[in-house]
């Protein structure tokens, strides 16, 4: 079975400046599909990046990167020029490449982000 | 475009009660998943429909828990008898049947507490 682990259950960063969430994870599969979801205190999670465990680029959406490691099982996710708006708790998921009864998100505990201003 | 809704958005019962939960999906989404958080743990799955057939409920705790998605479009979840350990936030979420991104869209959660 796969497990996902975010060992930062709290972080906090000056606004404008960069942070760094941690996520492990642990598979046997080579192929599979990692995301990073936000759930801001309004409670409906968002998608913030995805990335393919086939692809060797880190994938970027605007101010959100990802170190992807997949030698190591580690994602981790790069917010940078932090706006106050990115405060939320976030999810480090796993998705098997496989469907048909595997297609379920197996998700870490999440990490808590505090913007100061 | 409407997304996920679920409702009610709290529900407090008392230990031995029953407590249904309703997801809405996005229309036209086949694929309906439910999930719940326990306070300070990890979003856990419990399961998937395609359509209105259980495609993996291999995440459902117990017998005391049932879901159904007639005809295919909004699912319920339903808590019989409740015990206090089913205290946590349900989360729905739903996604085309195919996808090239693999994202599911999620709903706000029913905040559950059992007393």
């Amino acid at each position: 079975a796969q497990t996902v682990t975010q060992s930062q259950p709290e972080m906090s960063v000056q606004e404008a400046e960069t942070v760094t969430l941690s996520c492990t994870y642990d598979t046997s599969e080579s192929d599979y599909y990692l995301f990073w979801y936000k759930q801001p205190p309004s409670r409906q999670m968002i998608l913030v990046i995805r990335q393919e465990a086939y692809k060797q680029q880190n994938a970027t959406e605007n101010r959100f990167s990802v170190n992807f490691q997949k030698a190591a099982k580690s994602f981790s996710l790069k917010i940078s020029d932090s706006q106050l708006g990115d405060a939320a708790m976030y999810f480090c998921a796993y998705r098997s490449a496989r469907n048909f009864g595997n297609e379920k998100l197996t998700f870490g505990t999440g990490t808590r982000l505090t913007i100061i201003p | 475009e409407a997304g996920v809704t679920q409702f009610p958005s709290h529900s407090v019962i008392e230990k031995g009660q029953t407590v249904t939960l309703r997801c809405d999906p996005i229309s036209g989404h086949d694929n309906l998943y439910w999930y719940r958080r326990v306070m300070g743990k990890e979003i856990k799955f419990l399961l998937h429909f395609v359509k209105e057939s259980k495609q993996d409920e291999s995440g459902m705790p117990n017998n005391r828990f049932l879901a159904e998605r007639t005809g295919g479009t909004y699912s319920t979840l339903k808590v019989q008898p409740a015990e206090l350990e089913d205290s946590g936030v349900y989360f729905c979420a739903s996604s085309p049947r195919v996808s090239p991104t693999y994202e599911q869209y999620f709903g706000p959660g029913t905040r559950l507490t059992v007393t």
